[in-house]
């Protein structure tokens, strides 16, 4: 069981360098969301989707883009990368919103020089 | 803003003994309460839910407790084993869509 799946595991960039961080699930989940942690804190929503084609903005959206062209898939894009965007990055889905569970990918460790 | 804030950043358990993890919650409308583990460079594992019209809940050596008149929710791990050693965090519904997540609590099991 797959579950969800992120790639990169590790990742360091420069300064205005820009990459894509990957997200699949194979549960079906209509709900896909994208969070940062920063060292001893939680969790922050930086953006989610309900479903394919719908995205929303969390807590923490800028400097960040995503997009939901399939039920499985949901990328975050760092358009230009800043020191301060170096965080654990958590890709999670669940079959609904809020009120369901959701399960979690193992994250992105990312590093901006 | 709403928020979910944890009582103890750090408890230090006697392996075998019972584990209490408390988090206090702010939004009284909130519906929907998580408690997730989280083990060294892997994601939130999801241990145990409740609705905010239960009180108590209870799954395989956990249980959670929720208190609506003060805000209060907790996590009770029973006979407590090294591998129960991680960070445990509390979560509420913000919106249908959004969970707020607590700081964090580690859980260190002594020998």
């Amino acid at each position: 069981n797959a579950g969800v799946t992120q790639t990169p595991k590790f990742q360091v960039l420069k300064t205005g360098q820009s990459m894509t961080l990957q997200c699949a699930q194979d549960m079906n989940h209509e709900y896909m969301s994208w969070y940062r942690q920063d060292p001893g804190m939680g969790l922050r929503l930086i953006h989610y989707s309900v479903g394919a084609g719908i995205t929303d903005q969390g807590e923490v959206p800028n400097g960040y883009n995503v997009s939901r062209s399939t039920t499985e898939d949901f990328p975050l894009r760092l358009l230009s990368a800043a020191p301060s965007q170096t965080s654990v990055y958590f890709c999670a889905s669940s079959a609904s919103g809020g009120g369901q569970p959701q399960h979690f990918g193992d994250g992105t460790r990312l590093s901006i020089l | 803003g709403e928020s979910v804030g944890l009582h103890l950043p750090t408890l230090s358990v006697q392996e075998g003994d019972n584990s209490i993890i408390n988090c206090a919650y702010s939004n009284s409308a909130s519906d929907y309460f998580i408690w997730y583990k989280q083990e060294s460079g892997k994601g939130p594992q999801f241990i145990i839910d409740i609705r905010s019209n239960m009180d108590k809940r209870q799954g395989q050596r956990v249980t959670v407790l929720l208190n609506k008149t003060v805000k209060h929710l907790s996590l009770q791990i029973a006979a407590t084993q090294p591998g129960d050693s991680a960070v445990y965090f509390c979560a509420e519904t913000y919106s249908n869509y959004q969970l707020i997540w607590g700081a964090g609590t580690k859980l260190i099991i002594k020998p």
